[in-house]
């Protein structure tokens, strides 16, 4: 069964370091990965998608990379932000599952003090 | 541009009671699904369909029903609720197929059982 974890629950850091943030899934059989963005009390915002044959997305400050074989997924931060506080998701979609079943981690709450 | 629209945004049931969250979506997406997020579980696949008429069971769909009528709407009833579904329900709707589906998830409906 597939299982998808995120290391640390939980980061503070100070405005303006760059930062990354872990995710690691057990099946490498796996379609795509996901990184998403979730404020309090609201929905999911995509970032950044990575498909199994890419190694790396980047979207502005940030870049997402995969690594198949070893079932792991970083979402590097460069000059972080307060606006960047918020709680980030990774999800895998299985190879065997259809178009949106999706297994999520449990996030990792990000807080940038200015 | 309304995306996905969830109602409603808040709820409170007391056990026992029936209620139905709405979803709808305007972009003419085939798939749509419902999750749950729970404290420190992650975001967990309740339902899902791949277009109107068709729907699945995912992760944990007990206490849950669904149905898809049109492409636009989709459902989740809960006939007798028990404290153990108070949570935060998210519908996320995309295309079909293959490719880079990006899900689209609505602001949530937080749900609580007394």
């Amino acid at each position: 069964k597939q299982e998808v974890t995120q290391i640390p629950a939980a980061l503070s850091v100070p405005e303006g370091e760059n930062l990354v943030l872990n995710c690691s899934f057990t099946d490498s059989a796996i379609y795509n990965l996901q990184w998403f963005r979730q404020d309090p009390g609201k929905g999911l915002t995509s970032l950044l998608l990575i498909q199994s044959s890419q190694r790396e997305q980047t979207s502005g400050r940030l870049n997402a990379s995969l690594d198949k074989s070893s079932g792991r997924s970083t979402l590097y931060i460069a000059a972080s932000q307060p606006g960047d506080s918020a709680t980030y998701l990774c999800a895998v979609r299985p190879s065997s599952s259809n178009t949106g079943k999706l297994i999520f981690g449990q996030g990792t709450t990000l807080q940038v003090k200015p | 541009n309304a995306g996905v629209t969830q109602t409603p945004k808040f709820q409170v049931l007391k056990t026992g009671q029936s209620m139905t969250l709405q979803c709808a979506q305007d972009m003419n997406h085939e798939y749509m699904s419902w999750y749950r997020q729970d404290p420190g579980m992650g975001l967990r696949l309740i339902h899902y369909s791949v277009g109107a008429g068709i729907t699945d069971q995912g992760e944990v769909p007990n206490g849950y029903n669904v149905s898809r009528s049109t492409t636009e709407d989709f459902p989740l009833r809960l006939l007798s609720a028990a404290p153990s579904q108070t949570s935060v329900y998210f519908c996320a709707s995309t295309t079909a197929g293959g490719g880079a589906n990006v899900l689209t998830f609505g602001a949530g409906s937080r749900l609580t059982v007394l």
